[in-house]
């Protein structure tokens, strides 16, 4: 079946502008995380979503991120006034639940800002 | 001390060798463990959990030493195929989602 998938693959902005990173989860999962994985440096954990309830926000860096996921299934990773030190690979994973089940990842967005 | 930690290698090795790698973690009330496998600009996978009475998955091995708080990977008769980095991951709690990532440690099997 569909893995999870996100968009773009790849992004390049300018230093300052606002992107968006969009990430489709398998179909049925419930739990979506957000990760960021900077060259050399493991994987850094974001947001996570489960189901309808409110997220978990402890991980965004900084408030110039934001996160939102509609209808439980699609979700936006937003970066407002982007800088050098944003960019990094965007990695999105879902899960039929939270907790111990396996994560699926993406294949990621590559941003760099320049 | 971090949260997990492992030696970033790279760890080079002939096909058919054994290798292992080590993890440590830092909180000791960390329930469940993992292994994933990421190969050179994809996402990870995961590659097995680890159970407290250590698992075996082929050439795979995974240990837990709870007391010392370190899990370990045993790959036999490694292939070319092994070739990728493996990142050892600590659920912190009970009931906690959230995975904690070690930087991985880089494989190279060489023909």
């Amino acid at each position: 079946g569909a893995g999870v998938s996100q968009s773009p693959s790849n992004k390049v902005t300018e230093k300052g502008k606002d992107v968006e990173l969009r990430c489709d989860p398998i179909s049925g999962h419930t739990a979506l995380y957000w990760y960021r994985q900077s060259l050399g440096q493991g994987l850094e954990f974001l947001i996570y979503f489960q189901g309808n309830s409110a997220p978990d926000k402890s991980g965004l860096p900084s408030d110039r991120f934001s996160a939102e996921r509609t209808g439980g299934s699609v979700s936006t990773l937003t970066i407002q006034r982007t800088q050098q030190e944003d960019s990094a690979v965007y990695l999105c994973a879902s899960s039929i639940s939270g907790g111990i089940y396996e994560q699926y990842f993406g294949p990621g967005t590559r941003l760099t800002v320049t | 001390r971090k949260e997990v930690e492992q030696d970033p290698g790279p760890f080079n090795v002939p096909e058919g060798a054994t290798v292992a790698f080590n993890c440590t973690y830092s909180n000791s009330a960390s329930q469940s463990f993992f292994w994933y496998r990421q190969d050179c600009r994809k996402e990870p996978k995961l590659l097995m959990s680890v159970y407290s009475s250590g698992n075996e998955d082929g050439r795979f091995t995974a240990q837990l030493n709870r007391a010392s708080q370190y899990i370990s990977l045993l790959i036999r008769d490694s292939k070319l195929s092994d070739s990728a980095t493996y990142l050892c991951v600590v659920v912190p709690g009970a009931g906690s989602y959230q995975l904690t990532f070690g930087k991985g440690t880089k494989l190279s099997v060489i023909p």
